[in-house]
């Protein structure tokens, strides 16, 4: 079946980087994009963008272009989502989803941004 | 970029009674292909999404089927027949006819 496994909860300082990785699965990788949709306390699911799984090209919504890089190893089936020069306002849930029509979903990687 | 707006967002449900989500976009969720890519997801505390229905009323393997997907264009509905303990949680819509958007979320509690 189908599995999305993301890596596990961080804590980071404001101005640091962090990685999120997702691995996959139960289907072939490169027939999927692979989505990132961010969810901050409390709040809804905003799409930060995706990446073709076939070409690496990635496609960042407006409100993620600048500190979000999305990347691949496609050796282990894995998607990366890179935030750089972190902010408070980072901290949120981050989850990767198969797809256009996320159909399924890792289990979210928590980020919590603080001093 | 399409907003999505829904309708109620709180719910209170009775089970075994009915309950109904509305949502709207901001523009036509036709494609060019003639689909309309409108998703509904559900999600519990602590949990990730699970997509329930796609393309309006397709449901996704596994869900009951008191879930109902219906609607058109801009205007869409989703029906749960009975509702049931499990059903508590955000009920979101989401389209991926254009970049994809989310509503902003139903929260559905006993």
């Amino acid at each position: 079946q189908v599995q999305l496994v993301q890596s596990g909860s961080e804590l980071k300082k404001p101005g640091a980087s962090v990685t999120v990785s997702c691995k996959a699965s139960g289907y072939t990788f490169t027939n999927f994009v692979m989505a990132w949709v961010r969810q901050a306390p409390g709040q809804g699911l905003e799409w930060m963008g995706w990446i073709n799984t076939n070409t690496g090209n990635p496609m960042y919504a407006q409100a993620f272009t600048g500190r979000c890089v999305f990347s691949l190893d496609t050796s282990v089936n894995t998607a990366f989502l890179q935030i750089t020069n972190l902010k408070p306002d980072d901290s949120a849930v981050y989850f990767c989803a198969r797809g256009s029509a996320f159909d399924s979903w890792g289990q979210g990687t928590t980020v919590t941004v603080s001093s | 970029d399409v907003v999505m707006t829904q309708s109620p967002l709180s719910l209170p449900v009775t089970l075994g009674q009915p309950a109904s989500i509305s949502c709207r976009s901001s523009r036509s969720l036709v494609y060019s292909d003639g689909d309309t890519y409108l998703s509904w997801f559900h999600q519990r505390p602590g949990q990730p999404p699970r997509r329930l229905l796609y393309k309006v009323s397709n449901r996704d393997s596994g869900v009951p089927d008191r879930f109902t997907g219906s609607g058109a264009g801009t205007d869409f509905t989703l029906k749960i027949s009975r509702v049931e303990a499990e059903d508590v949680g955000v009920y979101y819509c989401m389209q991926s006819t254009h970049w994809p958007s989310f509503g902003p979320g139903t929260k559905v509690d006993i």
